[in-house]
């Protein structure tokens, strides 16, 4: 089966502008979780969806960052305007609705590195 | 709520020696807790968990890890190195319902 693919990996952008990373977990995955690493610091979570409802935005740094997952489908995070201190690592991880939150397991993508410059 | 704290960022170790990884958590209520390993530019994999039942938990390449409740501890061994184990590996804990919380990471280096 294909695994939880994320594009762009890697993407450099002025101050003030504005990207988009895409999240496609893998097919019938209705968990899907946005995390991120800024340099030098642990993974810490963003946000939960569970087919196209956000079930915990409780990470969300600020209102710049929006989320999106069309049709319970891929996930988007857009960030507008982009700031210096959003550069990091941006992991997705999909999972199957078990019993408990982690009965299946977790997989993760292989991140997009963004940088803003 | 909970937390993570991997002790020691960088550990160095030579080709067939013991591999320790040191990981300890807190957490209110009975936790779940994981081993990941990221190699570079490769995204996050499992290595282990422990959610219930034994408290050794044996894991993929040869890793394993002990749960100890009353040091709140879960430490990642493997008996010998390989350089292909060269990575960085995250401890995580988490409860029932709610998202995963990651350490800061350990960087593993093996020297032949």
């Amino acid at each position: 089966e294909a695994g939880v693919t994320q594009f762009p990996s890697h993407s450099v952008i002025e101050k003030g502008q504005t990207v988009t990373l895409r999240c496609d977990p893998i097919s019938g995955h209705d968990n899907l979780y946005w995390y991120r690493r800024v340099m030098g610091k642990e993974i810490k979570f963003l946000l939960h969806f569970v087919k196209e409802s956000k079930q915990d935005e409780s990470g969300m740094p600020n209102n710049r960052f929006l989320a999106e997952r069309t049709g319970g489908t891929y996930s988007t995070l857009k960030v507008q305007p982009a700031e210096l201190e959003d550069s990091g690592v941006y992991f997705c991880a999909s999972s199957q609705v078990g019993p408990t939150e982690y009965y299946y397991g977790y997989t993760f993508g292989s991140g997009t590195r963004l940088t803003v410059v | 709520a909970q937390s993570v704290t991997q002790l020691g960022s960088h550990v160095s170790v030579s080709e067939g020696a013991l591999v320790l990884l040191r990981c300890n958590y807190s957490s209110s209520v009975p936790p779940y807790l994981f081993w990941y390993v990221q190699y570079p530019n490769q995204g996050l994999q499992l290595l282990l968990k422990y959610t219930t039942g034994a408290t050794l938990v044996k894991g993929i390449n040869g890793f394993e890890a002990e749960f100890k409740k009353s040091e709140t501890s879960f430490h990642l061994t493997k008996p010998s190195a390989h350089m292909s184990d060269a990575a960085e590996y995250f401890c995580a804990v988490t409860t029932r319902r709610s998202a995963l919380i990651f350490g800061k990471g350990t960087t593993l280096s093996v020297s032949s």
